[in-house]
This record gives structure tokens, C-alpha cells and sequence, in this order.
């Protein structure tokens, strides 16, 4: 039961490449979350997908595109990256059903745009 | 505009003494709160959630709540080094999470 996993681990982009952050969870979770965490900030939610089949803007969506491809995974495209989309990147997942609700998180994608 | 605000710190307190963390919310309809540890470089890994005004307790930490206020708390006892780290509160708001910005603790030896 590996619970949330994200790849890669690490990434420098230069600015105006494209690339794709994978998350993918095994804990049968309905909901799924996009976030980036800013160094002495809190989380910032970027795209979010409550059920299979759908996807939601969060606080900051301008230059990210998601995809919700099953139940289990839920990726991030950055079309043209720009340096101020350097950041670490959280993926998290949720179940909504019942009173613990809590997210959970992978390890995280630290990223670097040049 | 939902907002959860905590304190940023960073708040330093003795090893073996009790360290209180703070959170106000601002949507009164929220029904679930959380606390998250975040280590420095590390994902957000959950250490209380709560649901019911009142306190509850798990191990070293209590977390009280008071919906009245809109106001989430949580007490750590007995602080050890090992505790500091930032304490994220979060506040349940339809199916996402409204996330504070994080207080940092420093337990001094």
C-alpha cells in the first residue's frame, strides 16, 4: 500500500518547456488535489478533482492544465513553464465518504524553472 | 473570500513544556478541522483531526475547538525537539480544504 506517489522527485525546466507531474493513488479516494507550496507559505490549491470524471479550478490555475485519467490518477501539465511556477508541488487525495476526511499527501515534486 | 489564519511565528518554546498552537476560520458552516506537521522538505502528514466542539485528546496533543469562536487550537505536551516543525491548520470547505499558513515551532533543548 504505497499510498500517494508523484515522480518525478525533481525537475529543472527551462522557461517555455512543457512538462507533466504524475500523481497516482492506491487508496480508493474519490476526490484528488493539485497544490504548490511557495517557500514560507502555505498550500495553494491549483486544480482539484472532486470525482472520477471531473476537474475543478482551485486559487491559482493560470498556466497549469490537469487531467483526471481514472480513479486512481490525477496528473499536471505545466504547458509553458515560466519562473514563477518554480516550486514544490504537492499531490493529494481524500475520500469525502463518512467523518474522516482527511488528505493525504505524496512526498512531492520540487521544481525549477531557469 | 474563506480564510484560516494562524500566527507564522516562529514560536520557540522549552523542551517539556506545553506549546499551544492557534487557528481562526472564518466560514461557519465548516464542520472539520484538522492539524497537519510539516517537516522542512517533507509533505504535510496529519496529526489531529476534530469534529465536535470541545477537546480531544491523542497522546501528547489535544486539539480543542470552539465553533462558536471559530477558533481550532492545538496543545502539545511534554515538547520534545522531534516536535519542531510548522503546524498547519485546516478547515473543511465543501470538498476542499481551506489551508492557514502554517505556524513554525521551535522546541529548544
Amino acid at each position: 500500500n504505497a499510498g500517494v506517489t508523484q515522480t518525478p522527485k525533481f525537475q529543472v525546466l527551462k522557461t517555455g518547456q512543457s512538462m507533466t507531474l504524475q500523481c497516482a493513488q492506491d487508496m480508493n479516494h474519490n476526490s484528488m488535489y493539485w497544490y504548490r507550496q511557495d517557500p514560507g507559505m502555505g498550500l495553494r490549491l491549483i486544480y482539484y478533482s472532486a470525482s472520477e470524471g471531473t476537474t475543478d479550478k482551485g486559487e491559482v490555475p493560470n498556466g497549469y492544465n490537469v487531467s483526471r485519467l481514472n480513479k486512481r490518477e490525477f496528473s499536471l501539465r505545466l504547458e509553458s513553464a515560466a519562473p514563477s511556477q518554480t516550486s514544490v508541488y504537492f499531490c493529494a487525495s481524500r475520500t469525502v465518504a463518512g467523518g474522516d476526511n482527511e488528505q493525504f499527501f505524496g512526498p512531492g515534486t520540487r521544481l525549477t524553472v531557469l | 473570500q474563506k480564510e484560516v489564519e494562524q500566527n507564522s511565528g516562529p514560536l520557540s518554546v522549552p523542551e517539556g513544556a506545553i506549546a499551544s498552537l492557534n487557528c481562526t476560520y472564518s466560514d461557519r458552516v465548516s464542520q472539520s478541522f484538522f492539524w497537519y506537521r510539516q517537516y522542512s522538505g517533507k509533505s504535510p502528514e496529519l496529526i489531529m483531526s476534530i469534529y465536535s466542539n470541545g477537546d480531544k485528546e491523542d497522546g501528547r496533543f489535544t486539539a480543542q475547538l470552539n465553533k462558536a469562536s471559530q477558533y481550532v487550537s492545538l496543545l502539545i505536551r511534554d515538547s520534545q525537539p522531534s516536535d519542531s516543525a510548522t503546524y498547519l491548520c485546516a478547515v473543511n470547505s465543501n470538498y476542499q480544504l481551506i489551508w492557514g499558513a502554517g505556524t513554525k515551532l521551535i522546541i529548544k533543548p
